[in-house]
């Protein structure tokens, strides 16, 4: 089983700041690597997939990179709706699927 | 616009059976090559998937549950369902259903999530 890690596990930030949320995983998963966002009462959201490539309809300031072992989720200029849980994903052709364990994001 | 809605019991006993249903509205499961997966969020932890099923009824599970977990389909009423035996406390979490276009493409589409607590 590939083992997603994510670090911080939990950051609060100011409004306009930037934030970095890495990624790692326990083998090389190519760029085969993706980005949701969790709030509550809502559906997840997917952010990016495939490491970097944006989703239709997602702000621009969330922007991923990374490939093999390593990724990083970046939001810049953040603002208060950001405030979430942001998990990645790794959906690399061994099963099983697998998620990292949660960031949560806290907008003083 | 696709949507996905969580459906069942809130409670279950341990030792019973946990069964939800997930209802698609606004796209076809049987007319449409996708897989129509099930994840879990236990409280204070990270997603854990569970499995999926492709719309023509082929399975794949996560070895840590596939002795316990039966995923099916029924095209007819446009659904998929989870029942999971001899749940325990662990069991307890929030289910998602979710759909993917293949095991290996990231879940688009997500329902709101239904919270499940297994206690006696």
């Amino acid at each position: 089983e590939i083992v997603l890690t994510q670090s911080p596990d939990f950051q609060s930030v100011t409004p306009k700041e930037k934030v970095t949320i890495t990624c790692r995983a326990s083998q090389s998963i190519g760029s085969s690597l993706h980005w949701y966002q969790l709030k509550p009462d809502q559906p997840p959201k997917l952010l990016i997939k495939y490491a970097s490539q944006s989703i239709s309809g997602v702000p621009s300031r969330f922007s991923g990179s990374g490939s093999g072992t390593d990724f990083t989720l970046t939001i810049n200029n953040l603002e208060a709706e950001d405030a979430a849980t942001y998990y990645c994903h790794q959906s690399s052709s061994r099963l099983p699927i697998t998620f990292g364990q949660g960031t949560r994001l806290e907008i003083k | 616009q696709l949507q996905l809605q969580e459906s069942g019991p809130r409670l279950v006993k341990p030792s019973e059976t946990l069964a939800l249903t997930c209802t698609v509205s606004g796209g076809s499961i049987g007319s449409s090559t996708y897989f129509w997966g099930w994840i879990r969020r236990p409280p204070g932890k990270g997603l854990e998937w569970i499995g999926s099923i492709y719309y023509s009824g082929s399975t794949y599970y996560n070895p840590s549950l596939e002795s316990r977990v039966t995923i099916s389909v029924d095209t007819s009423k446009n659904q998929f369902s989870l029942r999971l035996n001899s749940v325990t406390a662990a069991d307890t979490a929030v289910y998602y259903c979710a759909r993917h276009l293949l095991t290996t493409t990231p879940f688009e589409y997500w329902g709101l999530g239904t919270p499940v607590t297994v206690s006696s």
